[in-house]
């Protein structure tokens, strides 16, 4: 299978503590795109890399959310100091081109 | 602020029956357009994109632009039960192709 993988699928944290995604893109996607979606909601875009570079980051991603793409390849989120408003899905994308993009499976995070 | 809008629902169509979901969008700048499928607790599933006026059929899907209406469907022939679940209409309105998203128009399709 050669889709968008993400890990771990579920977290569940306490409040105040840091937690870490990784996404692993499509090969030979050099477009990855961060997402959360909540209850009800569409997703939101949380920040974007072509390559290795971060190009873009919402004004939805606080100075206790960072992200990482080394080498182009895959990418990692992190978040500090967890709260409650931070449970959510968050999902990862990939694109060879700015136009379709394939979803991972998403890690749902539960901050207790 | 650019918005995607769609009905919420829930969408119930009988087996069978044509299945039609809406999305307007407000950036008239908007370049591409796509349909997601999500199935209760999975992750989003591309479906339909289109980038041009009129038409675009695969299979049992039709998805229909009219950007001087700013207006996308979805039109999903003969539905199945399979077919239940929250359709997403997304826009790529990002400066970097980030897409904006509805929220989703559950559909329940009955046996």
């Amino acid at each position: 299978d050669t889709g968008v993988s993400q890990d771990p699928r579920h977290k569940i944290t306490k409040r105040g503590q840091n937690v870490t995604f990784r996404c692993d893109p499509i090969s030979e996607h050099n477009r990855l795109y961060w997402y959360r979606q909540t209850l009800g909601q569409g997703p939101e875009f949380l920040t974007y890399f072509q390559n290795e570079a971060q190009l873009e980051k919402s004004r939805l991603l606080s100075d206790r959310f960072s992200a990482e793409r080394p080498k182009g390849s895959f990418s990692t989120l992190e978040i500090q100091r967890t709260e409650q408003g931070d449970s959510a899905m968050y999902l990862c994308a990939s694109s060879r081109t700015e136009r379709e993009q394939y979803f991972g499976p998403g890690t749902r995070l539960t901050v207790t | 602020q650019k918005e995607v809008e769609q009905n919420s629902g829930p969408l119930s169509v009988p087996e069978g029956a044509i299945a039609s979901l809406n999305c307007t969008y407000s950036d008239r700048g908007s370049q591409s357009f796509f349909w997601y499928r999500q199935y209760s607790g999975k992750s989003p599933e591309l479906i339909m994109f289109i980038y041009s006026n009129g038409d675009k059929e695969d299979g049992r899907f039709t998805a229909q632009l009219n950007k001087a209406s700013q207006y996308v469907s979805l039109l999903i022939r003969d539905s199945q039960p399979s077919d239940s679940a929250t359709y997403l209409c997304a826009v790529g309105g990002g400066s970097q192709g980030n897409l904006i998203f509805g929220k989703g128009t559950k559909l329940s399709v009955k046996p």
